[in-house]
């Protein structure tokens, strides 16, 4: 079974620049969540969707960051424009349905802003 | 709201020593509570979860973990460390109304020769 994709891996871009990250959850798995992982800290939720619809996206700032899921199946969170302290590991994970099941996680994308 | 304090943010042992890892959290009810492992440039795999029912969860790798409710805690361990199991470890928890799941900072985990 494949596991979560993500891409690009790594990307660094200038502040104020905009960037866009993929993700692909495994078969089947209706829940998706971003997370946002700074340097030296736990996951924190952005976002999660439940087929192509919103369920939290309460810790998502809004001025700059965007997330879709147009077709319940994969993701793309976008940040324009990015500033110094956008700069972590962005992590997509998938579940069958809702928290209660295990989450899988892909391997992230590193992003550094300068 | 959910918390979680993971003590101590490194950890280091001996091949073969004992591996504890604590984590405690705060919550009205009792929560739903995981244990996950980072290697680096990877994303998370779950180890273990509590959720109902005995309190010593096994786990893979060999690592359990041990729910203690008077103690609000949820510590992660190993009777003998291996190189392999040097990584991050994050301990979190899900209300049980299913809204987030709250990490805490992780310990990492250094097994020395």
């Amino acid at each position: 079974e494949a596991g979560v994709a993500q891409s690009p891996r790594y990307k660094i871009i200038e502040k104020r620049q905009s960037v866009a990250f993929w993700c692909n959850p495994i078969s089947g798995h209706a829940t998706l969540y971003w997370y946002q992982q700074i340097l030296g800290q736990g996951p924190k939720l952005l976002i999660q969707f439940q087929n192509n619809g919103v369920v939290d996206d309460s810790q998502l700032p809004k001025d700059r960051f965007s997330a879709e899921r147009l077709k319940g199946v994969d993701s793309t969170l976008k940040i324009q424009p990015a500033k110094l302290e956008d700069s972590a590991v962005y992590l997509c994970a998938s579940s069958y349905s809702g928290f209660y099941n295990e989450q899988f996680f892909g391997p992230g994308t590193r992003l550094t802003v300068l | 709201a959910q918390s979680v304090t993971q003590l101590g943010s490194h950890v280091s042992v001996s091949e073969g020593a004992l591996v504890l890892l604590r984590c405690n959290y705060s919550s009205s009810v009792p929560p739903y509570l995981f244990w996950y492992v980072q290697y680096p440039n990877q994303g998370l795999q779950l180890l273990l979860k509590y959720t109902t029912g005995a309190t010593l969860v096994k786990g893979i790798n060999g690592f359990e973990a041990e729910f203690k409710k008077s103690e609000t805690s949820f510590h992660l361990t190993k009777p003998s460390a291996h190189m392999s199991d040097a990584a991050e470890y994050f301990c979190a928890v899900l209300e049980t109304s299913g809204s987030r799941l709250t990490f805490g900072e992780g310990t990492q985990l250094t097994v020395n020769p």
